[in-house]
């Protein structure tokens, strides 16, 4: 089955910037999509379609895509930021699938 | 302003059927695209995707849980319902639906907050 791997955790301090990837087992990849999920909250979209930014989502959050991999970039971190990150995708058979999450903490 | 609850039972009991409704508002699912999904976390882990109708009825289902799971759909009453068979400890989870967009991608756009289901005896 089509398998998405996240790292577990990823740590920044206030301003930096945070990297976070996706990696997905299998050709042909699909878009990606990120969530971002605090405590005891619903995710939230913030990347659609592997770069493109959903109205109302600030703009230091980015997308890319190389490969097999896709990225999740938040540049000059806040700790509002601070929170679970989901990538998402779906197989040619249009079975969906979530990673593993990476938990965001600023320093 | 599209929103989505989830409703159903917070207790159920081993080997007892799960019976949960999303009832949604501000779209239609006989629009062309729009779908609505099940995703479930179990607490402390991971999302886990469980289900999606489409507006023209086609259904697909985790591989995983496929045996378990039927989802439906009452366009009039704005509801879909999901139901998994045989509950299991490890099925206790906060169960999410979600609206999946009419444009052709595989992502969801505006999620419910949720329900919390307890399995046991």
């Amino acid at each position: 089955s089509y398998e998405l791997t996240q790292p577990p955790s990823v740590s920044v301090s206030p301003g930096q910037t945070a990297r976070i990837t996706c990696s997905a087992d299998a050709l042909p990849k699909q878009y990606a999509y990120w969530y971002q999920q605090k405590p005891g909250q619903a995710p939230v979209l913030v990347i659609y379609k592997d770069s493109e930014r959903p109205s109302g989502i600030p703009e230091r959050f980015s997308g890319s895509s190389s490969g097999t991999t896709v990225t999740l970039t938040i540049s000059g971190v806040q700790a509002e930021d601070e929170a679970d990150y989901y990538c998402q995708s779906a197989d040619s058979s249009g079975t969906w699938v979530f990673g593993g999450g990476t938990k965001l903490t600023v320093l | 302003q599209i929103t989505l609850k989830e409703s159903g039972p917070t207790l159920v009991k081993p080997t007892q059927t799960l019976t949960l409704t999303c009832t949604f508002s501000g779209f239609s699912l006989s629009t062309s695209g729009v779908g609505v999904g099940w995703i479930r976390q179990p607490p402390g882990k991971a999302l886990e995707w469980l289900a999606l109708i489409y507006w023209n009825d086609d259904k697909r289902y985790s591989p995983s849980l496929k045996s378990r799971l039927t989802i439906t759909k009452d366009t009039s009453k704005n509801q879909v319902v999901l139901t998994m068979t045989n509950m299991d400890p490890v099925d206790t989870a906060t169960y999410y639906c979600a609206h999946k967009p009419r444009a052709p991608f595989y992502y969801m756009d505006v999620w419910g907050k949720g329900t919390t289901v307890t399995v046991s005896s």
